[in-house]
């Protein structure tokens, strides 16, 4: 059974870094996700996909700021230069199945 | 510009039915992989169901089947899902979605919310 496991929650501090992990089950090292976000009483947006040797491609308008990496069953999402508007839930989506992780409440200090 | 336009979402009662649509412009909507994704009241996103772009391969939650039901009209770029025997725990945001590939998701629409009370 695929599962997808991700913190509930992140903190960091306004013009940090942040790297969000997402965790594949045992046995599918080799998926791709995909990330999406979601900002407070908003719906989601796709972020990026990311494949399993790290390579991603972002959804149109998505900044710099944020980027993608993998290592074995572990996908990564990092924010960097963190900004108020990235205070959101994060969830990542597995190939496979299309489903979600529990999504990750990232706070913005 | 892609635009997922949701509708058709309201109050229904334990063991009712609704049809959700969802308006698809600014893309070639008839081969695309689309699917619904539902959100409850202060959840997380849970996959529902989706279509391949010709309508013949659907699939769906183990917590809909049998009751939920996807389909698409390539014609009028609409998506749709077809609820019956609604309970309770349906009672969330429903969201349209435009699929990269079989299972990824790459464009959302904006939800409509379902409740499902007496």
């Amino acid at each position: 059974q695929l599962v997808l496991t991700q913190s509930p929650s992140a903190s960091a501090s306004l013009g940090a870094s942040v790297k969000l992990t997402c965790t594949l089950s045992s046995g599918l090292s080799s998926y791709a996700i995909a990330w999406h976000q979601q900002q407070p009483e908003k719906g989601p947006r796709y972020l990026m996909k990311l494949n399993s040797d790290g390579s991603h491609s972002k959804g149109d308008g998505i900044p710099d700021r944020f980027s993608g990496s993998s290592s074995g069953a572990e996908r990564y999402l990092t924010i960097s230069s963190l900004q108020s508007e990235d205070e959101a839930d994060y969830y990542c989506q597995t190939w496979g199945t299309g489903t979600f992780g529990g999504g990750t409440k990232l706070t913005v200090l | 510009e892609v635009q997922l336009v949701e509708s058709g979402g309201g109050l229904v009662q334990p063991g009712g039915s609704l049809r959700l649509s969802c308006a698809a412009s600014g893309f070639p909507f008839s081969i695309y992989w689309m699917h619904w994704v539902r959100q409850a009241p202060g959840k997380g996103l849970v996959w529902v169901s989706r279509i391949n772009s010709d309508g013949s391969s659907t699939s769906y939650a183990d917590s809909v089947q049998g009751r939920f039901t996807i389909s698409r009209d390539n014609a009028k770029n609409t998506l749709y899902l077809q609820m019956k025997s609604q309970r309770v725990e349906d009672t969330a945001v429903y969201y349209c979605a435009r699929g990269s590939g079989k299972f990824l998701i790459d464009q959302w629409g904006q939800g409509t919310l379902v409740t499902v009370s007496s």
